[in-house]
Parts: C-alpha cells; sequence; structure tokens
C-alpha cells in the first residue's frame, strides 16, 4: 500500500489529453513539493515534473504538473505513442522521522 | 557528461551477503545526496535511503532501516548498498540516483542503470 495513490491505469487516444492523479496527505503532498517520473518499459525511471510543476530541459511542454492542498496532477496533452509508459509521483513524507515516498504508478496506454 | 554506473547482475542464496555499487561522475560526487531505490518484479518504485557523501549523512526509510546499509566511498565516488542476510523477498532491481540539489532528496536527475538482485536456493 503505497503512501501516495494514483489510479492503476490510464489511457489515451494519439492527440488527446489525459492526467494522472496523485493523493497524498498533510504529511507529505500537502506541506512539500511534488516531483513526476516516467518509466519507460525495461529502463531507468526518468525525472519528467519536480517542484509540482517544473520541467527539467529536454522534457516537452507537452508534459505540465500542478498541485493542490493534499494532490497533485500529471497532464499530458498531443498524446503519442512514445508516451506509453509507467508514470510515478513522489513526494517528501515528513512523517516517522521523514522519508521520501512515491505513488504506486499509474501505466499510460496509448489506444 | 554526468553518469552514474551500477555493478553487474547477481544470484545469491538466502542467507548470503552482498555488496552492490554505484559509481558517479562528470559532476561533484561530494555535493549531491545519492538515492537507492527498489523495484520489485513488475511492482512500482520504493524509495529506500539517501547518503551525502561529503559527510556521509545517511537517511533510511523506515521499511529498510536495519534491513540494509548503505554507504559511499567519496575517495573513489562510489556509493554502496549492502545486506549481511539476503532473503528470497530481496529479489528486486535496485536503482541508484543523484540528486537535482543538495536540498531537495526526492528529486533524482540523473540514474543508474540499475542492479538486478535475485535470491534464490
Amino acid at each position: 500500500q503505497s503512501v501516495l495513490t494514483q489510479p492503476p491505469s490510464a489511457s489515451g487516444t494519439p492527440g488527446q489529453r489525459v492526467t494522472i492523479s496523485c493523493s497524498g496527505s498533510s504529511s507529505n503532498i500537502g506541506s512539500n513539493t511534488v516531483n513526476w517520473y516516467q518509466q519507460l518499459p525495461g529502463t531507468a525511471p526518468k525525472l519528467l515534473i519536480y517542484s509540482n510543476n517544473q520541467r527539467p530541459s529536454g522534457v516537452p511542454d507537452r508534459f505540465s504538473g500542478s498541485k493542490s492542498g493534499t494532490s497533485a496532477s500529471l497532464a499530458i496533452s498531443g498524446l503519442q505513442s512514445e508516451d506509453e509508459a509507467d508514470y510515478y509521483c513522489a513526494a517528501w513524507d515528513d512523517s516517522l522521522n521523514g522519508r521520501g515516498v512515491f505513488g504506486g504508478g499509474t501505466k499510460l496506454t496509448v489506444l | 557528461e554526468v553518469q552514474l554506473v551500477q555493478s553487474g547482475a547477481e544470484v545469491k542464496k538466502p542467507g548470503e551477503s552482498l555488496k552492490i555499487s554505484c559509481k558517479g561522475s562528470g559532476y561533484s560526487f561530494t555535493s549531491y545526496w545519492i538515492g537507492w531505490v527498489r523495484q520489485m518484479p513488475g511492482k512500482g518504485l520504493e524509495w529506500m535511503g539517501i547518503i551525502y557523501p561529503g559527510d556521509s549523512d545517511t537517511r533510511y526509510s523506515p521499511s529498510f532501516q536495519g534491513q540494509v546499509t548503505i554507504s559511499a566511498d567519496k575517495s573513489i565516488s562510489t556509493a554502496y548498498l549492502q545486506w549481511s542476510s539476503l532473503k528470497a523477498s530481496d529479489t528486486a532491481m535496485y536503482y541508484c540516483a543523484k540528486t537535482w540539489d543538495p536540498t531537495t532528496v526526492t528529486v533524482f536527475d540523473y540514474w543508474g542503470q540499475g542492479t538486478l538482485v535475485t535470491v534464490s536456493s
């Protein structure tokens, strides 16, 4: 059971806009920033969004992040086949002397 | 170019010890945290712990405290993850990753290629 809750799956057709949610609590998302990672099949995770809504250089602006209260969202617009991957949210959790926590992951399928 | 190169796949028996490594290059190894992340077969990512090679400050997730040891040798820019007595449930891919900056320990901008650890009798 992950501390951050994500839907296990999401899907969309090419060109569509999809969103992936990440729900937490006051000890993690409510008081710390959220980051998002993309993991393509058989590869290491890649940083997609940091500090709620910042994109590292090289990440297309089709990817955007937002946070409100104890929830966060990742939006992907203009969906492409190469976006098919697992997506994870992450944050610091202030409970239990502090620890990093990931969401359970969302598998995005491009139909 | 920033690189994190991890040691190769391991096959071990229950009860054996193991130490895997992660060598950093292309950046100041002592100025950024190195984290370890577990991914069990077909499962999600789990934050295990982090170390700041500059002073060896180490933090563990409660789930992994006492189960593994994280260390670093800054003289050779290498971080380690070790077990004293492996269990079958330790079978997983283990990733190391460096933080974006010294203050944000959940933002990992560069990742190693992963080390697959298989524990089986």
